[in-house]
């Protein structure tokens, strides 16, 4: 049973435009979500987090929108640099235990 | 301030043998967890330790199993390898256990099994 859900394996933007990856999740003890970004060949990096608490989280190009009664979470890049090519994964973890439950993840692919 | 580091990157094994991997945490941290990477499963959270002790645990048979050094250095170990083992093996460290601030990633160790 997926806890947290990628829906979409891969997404490719025009460089320039706005790129939008879902996630969602069924568990409602989730209260805090994060996340991150995989080049190949790396393990992958921290990006951008947000607390239950909170609704919008916002680091420069990257926007995270949490919408707790229909469990979904997207992050909002804009605009979208052929650097930003990568998997981004979304993840989630319970006060209770800290552990991290992960998304499959989805191929972010910008087109020059 | 050194990163991750996980060796060996790459191995390929035969079914029913065992095999070590290695992951050396941020200086400082004491925190390490591990995980497996296969195609379209995402990261599945295998273990934590923290101070040498077993925090937290995943859903993975007792084939797999792991370590932590007093010098934070954390070991994992797979017994009797089957082909559904072949995955990215990943390792993290944080400061300390209890949060989920910003774990930092090694590169991961590709186990392949034949």
């Amino acid at each position: 049973d997926q806890q947290v859900k990628q829906n979409s394996p891969s997404l490719s933007v025009q460089e320039g435009r706005i790129s939008i990856l879902n996630c969602d999740y069924t568990n409602s003890m989730f209260d805090y979500f994060l996340w991150y970004k995989k080049y190949p060949a790396e393990g992958p990096t921290f990006l951008i987090s947000i607390s239950s608490i909170k609704d919008k989280n916002e680091d420069g190009r990257f926007t995270v929108f949490l919408n707790k009664s229909a469990k979904h979470l997207s992050l909002h890049i804009v605009p979208s640099q052929p650097g930003d090519s990568a998997v981004y994964f979304c993840a989630a973890s319970a006060e209770s235990n800290y552990q991290l439950i992960w998304g499959a993840g989805t191929k972010l692919i910008i087109k020059p | 301030k050194a990163g991750v580091t996980q060796t060996p990157r790459y191995l390929i094994k035969t079914r029913g043998q065992q095999v070590t991997l290695s992951c050396s945490p941020i200086s400082g941290h004491r925190s390490v967890s591990w995980y497996q990477q296969t195609p379209g499963q995402g990261l599945q959270f295998l273990f934590e330790y923290f101070s040498e002790t077993q925090r937290n645990k995943g859903n993975f048979p007792g084939r797999f199993s792991g370590r932590q050094f007093s010098n934070s250095r954390s070991e994992m170990n797979v017994s009797t390898l089957e082909l559904g083992d072949s995955a990215l093996y990943l390792c993290a460290s944080r400061i300390y256990s209890g949060s989920v601030y910003e774990q930092y990633f090694g590169p991961g160790t590709r186990l392949t099994v034949t």
